[in-house]
């Protein structure tokens, strides 16, 4: 089955500079790949996400990049504020949207202002 | 769009009874929706996928007696943990699909589960 490799576990950036949060996948069929944000006592909530007919796709202050051939995406996150400070979990499904997600294991980011 | 809602927030039980946890995808229709448990500083972890009208499907480890789920409606799936123990306490969250949309789950806030 998929297993996805999320890295770093935890990462602390000053504000205003980027975060960078790696993941790969190991399924090459996979071909759908979001990023949630959760905080603490909180569900995760969806903030980007990528397929795999794109290589990248930005939302103003986020950004996610996708290279299938090395079956790896990451998530980057420019002029970074302390509210951006929370739990990032990337994963990755194939098919459908009847497909369960695969998580990482999630970064833990601090944005120290 | 694409609100799903979780109830209760969190319960506290006693060690052997049976809590009860509804989801909603409250204004979508969702043929699929899934559970997962999240222990502390730890990733969601799936237990089952359930799908309206039918059965659900119970990832390996998750015992199908132990924690029952009904998916009666487009909108609404349950989770019952029976004669619940301490190490059923946990984070459940539960997402869904949007009928015939795209790959996009939504989640749900999550339910905080205490057994004393």
């Amino acid at each position: 089955g998929e297993n996805v490799e999320q890295h770093p576990s935890t990462l602390s950036v000053q504000e205003g500079d980027s975060a960078v949060i790696k993941c790969t996948y190991s399924d090459s069929a996979s071909n759908y790949f979001p990023w949630y944000k959760q905080e603490l006592g909180k569900g995760p909530q969806l903030i980007i996400d990528i397929r795999s007919n794109v290589g990248e796709k930005k939302d103003q202050r986020i950004a996610v990049t996708l290279n299938k051939t090395a079956k790896h995406f990451s998530l980057h996150i420019t002029e970074t504020q302390p509210e951006d400070s929370a739990v990032y979990f990337c994963a990755a499904s194939k098919d459908s949207g009847n497909t369960p997600l695969v998580f990482g294991k999630g970064t833990r980011l601090s944005v120290i202002a | 769009g694409a609100v799903v809602s979780q109830h209760p927030s969190r319960v506290i039980c006693k060690s052997g009874t049976s809590v009860k946890i509804e989801c909603r995808s409250l204004d979508f229709q969702a043929t699929t929706m899934f559970w997962y448990r999240q222990f502390p500083k730890q990733s969601l972890m799936l237990m089952a996928t359930s799908n309206e009208g039918s059965k659900a499907t119970y990832e390996q480890g998750v015992e199908k007696d132990k924690f029952l789920i009904n998916h009666a409606s487009l909108t609404l799936s349950t989770l019952t943990v029976t004669s619940a123990h301490p190490e059923d306490s946990s984070f459940y969250i539960c997402s869904a699909c949007e009928l015939a949309s795209t790959d996009t789950q939504y989640f749900g806030p999550g339910t905080r589960l205490t057994v004393l």
